[in-house]
C-alpha cells in the first residue's frame, strides 16, 4: 500500500461526456501528478501541483484540467471525451519538487464507449 | 531531450533462473535513474535508485542494478527470480537539478515466470 488513493478505479462512459477522478496524497506528500498509461502512449505525465499550484505542465489536453485543493487532495477533469482518452490514470505523490521517489496509487481505469 | 529505452518488450523466464532487464538510457547531464515494478492492477512501486556513489546499487525484493555510464546502461538484475516477480518493469532517468515533472519513463519489460 502506497498511501496514494484514487478514485473511482474503474469508470466506463461515453464519447462527449466528462468526468473527474480524485487523488488523496501520501500523508505528509505535497506534490501530486497525474500520469497517463495507454497501451501505444506509455507512461505520459499530463500535470503537477504543489501545495495547491500548478508547478509543470507535461502532454496533457486542453480538455483537461486539474487542480489540488487546501488539503492537498487533487482532481483531474476529463471533458469532451473521446475513445482515444480510454487509458489508465495514475495519481502519484511525492514529498517534494525535486526528484525523487513517487508514490502512486491503483489508478483508475477510464473506458469511453 | 532524454529518453530511455528498454529494448525487450516481454521476457519469460524460469523460476529459479536469474533475470536480467536492459536500460539504455540519454541524457546530456548526470543521471538520476529509477526503476520501478508494476504488478497486475497495481499501481508502480520503487524498486531502487541511483544517483551517484557506488554504480551497483541494491534495491528491494532483492533486486540490485548496475550504472554502466560508458555504456549509458542501468540494467537491473536478480539472481533468482520467484513466481510473484511477473510484473511489468520500468526504468526511468531524471535530473536532481530538475523534478520529477523531467522524469521520463521506459516504455516497460513485462516479465512472465514459468515453473
Amino acid at each position: 500500500d502506497s498511501g496514494v488513493t484514487q478514485t473511482p478505479k474503474h469508470l466506463i462512459t461515453a464519447t462527449g461526456q466528462r468526468v473527474t477522478l480524485r487523488c488523496s496524497p501520501r500523508s505528509g506528500d505535497l506534490s501530486v501528478y497525474w500520469y497517463q498509461q495507454s497501451l501505444d502512449q506509455g507512461l505520459q505525465f499530463l500535470i503537477q501541483y504543489y501545495n495547491g499550484e500548478e508547478r509543470a505542465k507535461g502532454n496533457i489536453l486542453e480538455r483537461f484540467s486539474a487542480q489540488q485543493f487546501p488539503d492537498l487532495h487533487s482532481e483531474l477533469n476529463l471533458s469532451s471525451l473521446e475513445l482515444g482518452d480510454s487509458a489508465l490514470y495514475f495519481c502519484a505523490s511525492s514529498l517534494d519538487r525535486g526528484a525523487g521517489e513517487l508514490f502512486f496509487g491503483e489508478g483508475s481505469r477510464l473506458t469511453v464507449l | 531531450a532524454q529518453s530511455v529505452t528498454q529494448p525487450d518488450i516481454h521476457i519469460t523466464v524460469s523460476e529459479g533462473a536469474s533475470l536480467e532487464l536492459r536500460c539504455n538510457y540519454s541524457y546530456g547531464a548526470t543521471p538520476y535513474l529509477f526503476w520501478y515494478v508494476q504488478s497486475p492492477g497495481q499501481g508502480l512501486q520503487l524498486l531502487l535508485k541511483y544517483f551517484s556513489g557506488d554504480t551497483l546499487v541494491q534495491g528491494i525484493k532483492g533486486f540490485e542494478a548496475e550504472f554502466k555510464r560508458s555504456q549509458s546502461s542501468f540494467n537491473l538484475r536478480k539472481p533468482s527470480v520467484h513466481w510473484s516477480d511477473a510484473a511489468e518493469y520500468f526504468c526511468a532517468v531524471g535530473a536532481l537539478r530538475f523534478g520529477n515533472e523531467k522524469l521520463t519513463f521506459g516504455t516497460g519489460t513485462r516479465l512472465t515466470i514459468i515453473p
